[in-house]
């Protein structure tokens, strides 16, 4: 158990629509990372949230957004979702923004149908 | 971005020592090498980094190459336990924790 919390574990939904995947991180740590895992593209890097401030993007759709609260969780959200954007989605955490260490969520199945 | 090469599959008996290679050919001075693994159904797992000097701890060996242009992750002794993708990335320090993860390694255990 990493200590990485993510809600909710499986998601089934429809092309068009909008969720919303939740990440409580590690207590003490301040950064949180998302990352996507698909098939054809591998785990791909999204985004770096610290302290509540964006630190770094990766390849995120202009559909998807995030964000860190005051209370360190991060929210992913999905719009517009399309059949591709079926993946596993991981939220990693990390005690600085350097990232030395990630600690990895169980990840949310995200299936589009 | 500096990119990794690694073997796509690997096999290993249980109990022998298993070395697992990088190639980092462009990887720059402020680099960092990092070492993660995925076991079947769960979200990736810190195994070890290092910069310059070879690296310990309880989960595994990292060799670094005196250029850094490869590296080598040595598991002492396999396990079972330890089949998994493992992957070798290279974390840009100016650029915070962002992790390029390549395709990795399958490393199958044999018993």
């Amino acid at each position: 158990d990493s200590g990485v919390t993510q809600t909710p574990k499986h998601l089934i939904t429809a092309t068009g629509q909008r969720v919303t995947l939740r990440c409580s991180p590690r207590s003490g740590d301040l950064s949180v990372y998302w990352y996507q895992q698909s098939l054809d593209q591998g785990l791909q890097f999204l985004i770096h949230y610290y302290n509540g401030e964006e630190r770094a993007k990766g390849n995120i759709l202009e559909r998807f957004s995030a964000q860190q609260f005051p209370d360190l969780h991060s929210e992913l959200n999905l719009s517009s979702l399309e059949l591709g954007d079926s993946a596993l989605y991981f939220c990693a955490s990390s005690v600085d923004s350097y990232g030395e260490t990630q600690y990895f969520g169980p990840g949310t199945r995200l299936l589009v149908l | 971005d500096a990119k990794t090469t690694q073997p796509n599959s690997m096999e290993s008996n249980e109990e022998e020592p298993v070395h697992l290679p990088c190639n980092h050919s462009t990887i720059s001075g402020t680099d960092y090498i990092h070492w993660y693994r995925q076991l079947p159904s769960q979200g990736p797992e810190y195994v070890i980094h290092g910069l310059t000097s070879n690296v310990n701890n309880r989960m595994a060996s990292l060799a670094i190459a005196e250029d850094r242009k490869s590296s080598t992750l040595i598991l002492h002794r396999a396990t079972l336990r330890d089949a998994a993708v493992y992957y070798c990335i290279l974390r840009f320090y100016n650029q915070g924790g962002k992790l390029i993860f390549g395709q990795g390694t399958e490393l199958s255990v044999k018993p």
